[in-house]
């Protein structure tokens, strides 16, 4: 009965390669989104969607793109991985009303070699 | 814009000593804050939060007070245990309020 899952909780790659982590909430939430959380724990915001459209899109490298499929998925996929991807990426969830807290995934651990 | 200044880690203390973690804003308006408190390997959990000026956040012995004058919310804890260990992350709603904006963290590591 997780409320956000990511899948994969670990993910070891090579540079170069393509890859997606998945994202899926199910608490009826408007509005999900992408952290990136370096090694020394800094959290910062990537992309956020409310309704599947895309309402915020920092300054992130194209490599990276996110699909909605649907108001319950979030999904990220990432081309052409450099070393400097490898973080923790975290999925994020909450209605559209703000002052609301975030639901947060466990989290995806990549590592690019 | 908008953002969140927490003081450095590593924070270490003994069992039962007190704690502060200071935290500090940026932001035109009146956003709302928060602080989340994330144990390893796993993701960050609502500790508390505060949603206007001179409100009090509390939770599990933690309190943070919202103060518009020093645009502050320092995160405290009168007697911390073992199992606090953990990064603290103090946040703010963005002008659209439409993200949270997180401080760098700070690392808590308590010992027995």
């Amino acid at each position: 009965d997780t409320a956000v899952s990511q899948t994969p909780k670990y993910l070891v790659t090579q540079m170069g390669n393509d890859k997606s982590i998945k994202c899926e909430q199910n608490l009826g939430h408007d509005t999900m989104y992408w952290y990136k959380q370096d090694s020394k724990k800094f959290l910062k915001i990537m992309f956020s969607y409310n309704n599947k459209e895309l309402i915020i899109n920092e300054t992130v490298p194209n490599r990276f793109s996110p699909k909605s499929p649907d108001k319950a998925h979030l999904n990220l996929h990432i081309n052409s991985l450099e070393l400097g991807d490898s973080a923790v990426y975290f999925c994020a969830s909450r209605p559209t009303r703000t002052n609301e807290k975030l639901f947060f995934g466990s989290g995806t651990q990549l590592s690019v070699l | 814009g908008n953002s969140v200044t927490q003081m450095e880690g590593p924070v270490t203390l003994s069992e039962e000593a007190f704690l502060t973690i200071n935290c500090t804003y940026t932001a035109t308006g009146y956003p709302s804050l928060f602080w989340y408190v994330q144990y390893p390997g796993e993701g960050l959990q609502l500790l508390l939060k505060a949603t206007k000026a001179d409100d009090k956040g509390s939770n599990k012995g933690f309190e943070a007070t919202y103060r518009k004058e020093t645009t502050s919310f320092h995160l405290e804890k009168g007697s911390v245990q073992v199992s606090d260990s953990a990064v603290y992350f103090c946040a703010l709603d963005n002008q659209a309020g439409t993200a949270l904006i997180f401080g760098k963290g700070t690392t808590l590591s308590v010992s027995s």
